[in-house]
C-alpha cells in the first residue's frame, strides 16, 4: 500500500520486558514522527527524524525510550523495561515537503503492559 | 508547554444537524490543522490552514484560521452517521517539518 504502515498492530507484554515497534513511512517521505496516544489523552509528540539531521528527541518521556531510523526509511521505537504507564497507542507519521509538508499517520500499535 | 484548548469535549447530535467545534491557543503560530480519527485508525488530515483569516472548505467541512492567529473553528454541515469519530485540532511548530501539538479532541456522535 501507499500509506504509513506499522507493526505489530497489537502488542501485549509483561512489565519489565523490552518492546520494539516498527514504522514504514510513505516512500520518499523524508520526515518521520512518533506520537503516543494514551487512554483519555490527546496525542503527544515523542521524537522526529528529518533527513540526515539529528533527531528531535524532546518528547521522549524517559531514557527507557529510544528510536532509530535506518537508511532514511524504516524506524524502530524501543521501550526498555516497560511499565504499565507505557500502555498506549503509538502512532507513526511521515511527511514530505514535496507532498505539502503535512503529516500522514499510520494505524498505530496498541501496546498493553501487564 | 504551549497548550491548545479544544471544545466541546463531546457532542451528541441528530443526523442532518450542523456541528461546530473550536480551538484556542495561548500563543500565535502559523499553521492550524484539523484531523479526524476513526476507532482503531490513525488521524486523517481534513483541512490545513496557513494564513490568518483563511477560510477553507472540504466538502461539508469548513474551517477558519482566526484573525488573531490564536484560534480556529471547524464546522460540519448536514452531518451523516459516518461523521462519527474524534476530531482534533493541531498546530505545527515553525518549519514545514515541525512537530505537532494536538488539542484534547472532540468526540462526535451522530444519531440516525
Amino acid at each position: 500500500g501507499a500509506g504509513v504502515s506499522q507493526s505489530p498492530s497489537n502488542k501485549v507484554t509483561e512489565k519489565g520486558k523490552d518492546v520494539e515497534l516498527r514504522c514504514d513511512p510513505i516512500s520518499g517521505h523524508t520526515a518521520l514522527y512518533w506520537y503516543r496516544q494514551s487512554l483519555g489523552q490527546g496525542l503527544e509528540f515523542l521524537i522526529y527524524f528529518q533527513g540526515n539531521s539529528a533527531p528531535d528527541k524532546s518528547g521522549l518521556p524517559s531514557d527507557r525510550f529510544s528510536a532509530e531510523r535506518t537508511g532514511g526509511s524504516v524506524s524502530t521505537l524501543t521501550i526498555q523495561r516497560t511499565q504499565q504507564e507505557d500502555s498506549a497507542v503509538y502512532l507513526c507519521a511521515s511527511s514530505s515537503r514535496l507532498a505539502g509538508g503535512e503529516q500522514f499517520f499510520g494505524p498505530g500499535t496498541r501496546l498493553t503492559v501487564l | 508547554g504551549q497548550q491548545l484548548n479544544q471544545s466541546p469535549q463531546s457532542m451528541f447530535i441528530q443526523e442532518g444537524e450542523d456541528v461546530s467545534m473550536n480551538c484556542t491557543s495561548s500563543s500565535i503560530f502559523n499553521t492550524w490543522l484539523w484531523y479526524k480519527q476513526d476507532p482503531g485508525e490513525g488521524p486523517v488530515l481534513l483541512i490545513a490552514l496557513y494564513k490568518a483569516g483563511e477560510l477553507t472548505s472540504n466538502g461539508r467541512l469548513t474551517a477558519q484560521f482566526g484573525i488573531t492567529r490564536k484560534d480556529s473553528f471547524l464546522n460540519i454541515s448536514a452531518s451523516i452517521p459516518s461523521d462519527v469519530g474524534i476530531y482534533f485540532c493541531a498546530r505545527r511548530e515553525g518549519t514545514s517539518y515541525g512537530k505537532l501539538t494536538f488539542g484534547q479532541g472532540t468526540i462526535l456522535t451522530v444519531h440516525p
